[in-house]
């Protein structure tokens, strides 16, 4: 059973770092990319950018370039998802999911994992 | 980019009644090299991760129930529950993988009347 596994829910004040992670299993870590979708209060779905375990391949949303950065642990079947210095409106909830890229078309993510949710507050 | 805008908003249906949902894309969303449409369709129930239930815009996904059905071409779709149950309440959205940034649908909350 493919399985994807977050950390869990943060709180943090404005200006912290965090970093959050996105633990797979039930199937080859490298062969699909990890998206990560994010999903404030009572809002939509929001496309962050992609990371290929299998190789150095990252694309970033235009919206989110700059703001928070990909990174995988092969070794332990891990994305993260971090950032260097957190704002309020970073106050959300955040889902990695599983999918395909191919010549920049990300396709459809078949397996999510539960969320994190990240709360930024003074 | 590709803007996904969905109707209605929110709907109520009797138990056991049509439900349908629409979707529409600001360009066209076909793939020219395989004729299918590069639209996804996605349930998401409250307190949980949405769920996939139908890709390039008709195909189910394995274990989604055959109530479920998409429909449309172009720019044009449709999600259908043909005879709604109460495990049927959530948001669904729609998302289009045919260009870069995949975008998703504003969300459409389905309830029970």
């Amino acid at each position: 059973e493919v399985q994807l596994v977050q950390s869990g829910a943060e709180v943090k004040e404005p200006g912290e770092s965090l970093k959050i992670s996105c633990k797979g299993s039930g199937y080859k870590f490298t062969s699909y990319y990890i998206a990560w979708v994010r999903q404030m209060a009572g809002k939509g779905l929001e496309w962050m950018g992609v990371i290929y375990p299998g190789g150095s391949d990252i694309k970033y949303s235009p919206s989110f370039q700059g703001q928070v950065t990909f990174s995988v642990d092969r070794s332990t079947s891990t994305a993260y998802l971090q950032w260097s210095s957190l704002k309020v409106s970073d106050t959300a909830v955040y889902f990695c999911a599983r999918t395909s890229m191919v010549r920049d078309i990300v396709y459809w993510f078949d397996a999510w994992g539960q969320g994190t949710l990240v709360t930024v507050s003074s | 980019d590709v803007v996904m805008t969905q109707s209605p908003d929110s709907l109520a249906v009797s138990l056991g009644e049509r439900a349908t949902i629409n979707c529409k894309s600001s360009q066209s969303v076909l793939n020219n090299s395989n004729n299918k449409n590069s639209l996804a369709w996605y349930q998401q129930k409250p307190g949980q991760p949405p769920k996939l239930l139908i890709y390039w815009a008709s195909t189910r996904e394995s274990g989604v129930p055959d109530r479920f059905s998409g429909s449309g071409s172009g720019t044009d779709f449709t999600l259908t529950i043909s005879s709604l149950q109460a495990q049927d309440v959530a948001v669904y959205y729609c998302q289009q993988y045919h260009d870069f940034p995949p975008g998703f649908g504003q969300g459409t909350k389905v309830e029970i009347k």
